[in-house]
């Protein structure tokens, strides 16, 4: 079975610092994707950064990277310039095979706070 | 161009009673995924459909049921509604050919309530 595990139930940055979120999973497929979900206040799901467990290359959308550790199993978020408007709760998750009908599963989350 | 659209946005029903979500996908997107997502946790995957049939299914009992219409829009129903039921339910969508291309895409989400 497939497992998300995000250790730092919250955390706190000074806004313009950087911080790193901490995702760890458990599998035994070779294709897979992995993504951070934000999760505001609105309760809008909405996708930050995603991953592709082939590509050895790290992911940068902008202010947010990741630092994908394959052989670890570990999938870090690292935000760069905090802003307030990045309070939230980060979700890591986790999808495998390339159809239609792949899930995705999720960690417990890590709740964010952007301090001014 | 709307996103996913998911309605009501809040709900108080009674244990025993039966309740229906509704959920409208973004425009293109043909396939729908349901998510139970219990307070403080992460979202649980309930099940999928795309050509109005159920495709997989997460860990939930039959209580939990749904539909999908040929407009591609869907239902989330709940049976005999428990306490343990009160959730956010989300609703996501994307395209049979695959989340890799098209991505999900999330609604806010139905906040329901069992009393």
């Amino acid at each position: 079975a497939q497992t998300v595990t995000q250790s730092q139930p919250e955390m706190s940055v000074q806004e313009a610092e950087t911080v790193t979120l901490s995702c760890t999973y458990d599998t035994s497929e070779s294709n897979y994707y992995l993504f951070w979900y934000k999760q505001p206040p609105s309760r809008q799901m909405i996708l930050v950064i995603r991953q592709e467990a082939y590509k050895q290359q790290n992911a940068t959308e902008n202010r947010f990277s990741v630092n994908f550790q394959k052989a670890a199993k570990s999938f870090s978020l690292k935000i760069s310039d905090s802003q307030l408007g990045d309070t939230a709760m980060y979700f890591c998750a986790f999808m495998y095979g390339g159809g239609a009908t792949n899930k995705l599963i999720f960690g417990t989350g890590t709740l964010l706070a952007v301090q001014p | 161009d709307a996103g996913v659209t998911q309605s009501p946005t809040h709900l108080i029903k009674t244990r025993g009673q039966q309740v229906t979500l509704r959920c409208s996908p973004k425009s293109g997107h043909d396939t729908v995924s349901w998510y139970q997502q219990a307070l403080g946790q992460g979202p649980q995957f309930i099940f999928q459909y795309y050509e109005e049939e159920e495709r997989q299914r997460g860990n939930f009992p039959d209580r939990f049921s749904g539909h999908q219409f040929p407009n591609y829009s869907s239902e989330l129903n709940v049976n005999a509604l428990l306490l343990g039921d009160s959730a956010l339910y989300l609703c996501a969508s994307t395209h049979r050919l695959g989340p890799r291309l098209y991505g999900y895409t999330f609604g806010s989400g139905t906040r329901l309530t069992v009393v």
